[in-house]
């Protein structure tokens, strides 16, 4: 149990295009899903945090109105690259939390998104 | 963002051989978490930690909290080929709005046969 989808798994772009990822929790219901970006032999570093119904809080230095994210439903949060340069090109991960089997607080990882952005 | 100490950054070992990592921070956490990140995918949780001194065991996987809270290492006993990846600790404050994930920089492992 304890699955996180996303979709798509890559992706291509041309500079300047908005690019949308999907983070799905398959089998419970996530009350908070975080977005991470992951560069190259680099850790994974939280761009924002999203609950659902309400406003998405984002780290420091993560611009709110380039990385659009909404968490419409319980099961179901997207991440919109707006206007994408090939300095947003990175590998982005998000993670769910919810009840399941008891455990609150445990983040589930999904599989991860990598955008090329050329 | 803050990030945790990992050490080794990497390192290479024989199968058979038992593996030592151990991550550190300057804050205290109540909660750590080891995640292991095969290349192309998403980390997967291999233990979790909740109580300050609590050593815990996933197969031939056995991590400790460190008693001042500010750290936490992981063993590896007879590696096999398959535990190659990179090892993240993370730490968790407290529950609700601090419950955010910080992580470490990675202990990258490499298994020769």
């Amino acid at each position: 149990g304890a699955v996180v989808s996303q979709h798509p798994s890559r992706v291509i772009c041309k500079s300047g295009t908005s690019v949308k990822i999907e983070c799905r929790s398959l089998d419970f219901q996530a009350t908070t899903m975080f977005w991470y970006r992951q560069f190259p032999k680099q850790s994974l570093m939280l761009m924002a945090t999203s609950n659902e119904g309400s406003k998405a809080t984002y780290e420091q230095g993560v611009e709110k109105d380039k990385f659009l994210i909404n968490h419409a439903s319980l099961t179901l949060s997207t991440l919109t690259v707006t206007s994408a340069h090939p300095e947003d090109s990175s590998f982005y991960i998000c993670s769910a939390r919810g009840l399941f089997g008891g455990l609150t607080d445990t983040q589930y990882f999904g599989p991860g998104t990598r955008l090329t952005v050329l | 963002g803050q990030q945790l100490n990992q050490s080794p950054q990497s390192m290479f070992i024989q199968e058979g051989e038992d593996v030592s990592m151990n991550c550190t921070s300057s804050s205290i956490f109540n909660t750590w978490l080891w995640y292991k990140q095969d290349p192309g995918e998403g980390p997967v949780l291999l233990i979790a930690l909740y109580k300050a001194g609590e050593l815990t065991s996933n197969g031939r996987l056995t991590a400790q909290f460190g008693i001042t809270r500010k750290d936490s290492f992981l063993n590896i006993s007879a590696s096999i080929p398959s535990d190659v990846g990179i090892y993240f600790c993370a730490g968790q404050g407290d529950t609700g709005t601090a419950s955010k994930l910080t992580f470490g920089t990675g202990t990258r492992l490499q298994v020769t046969l």
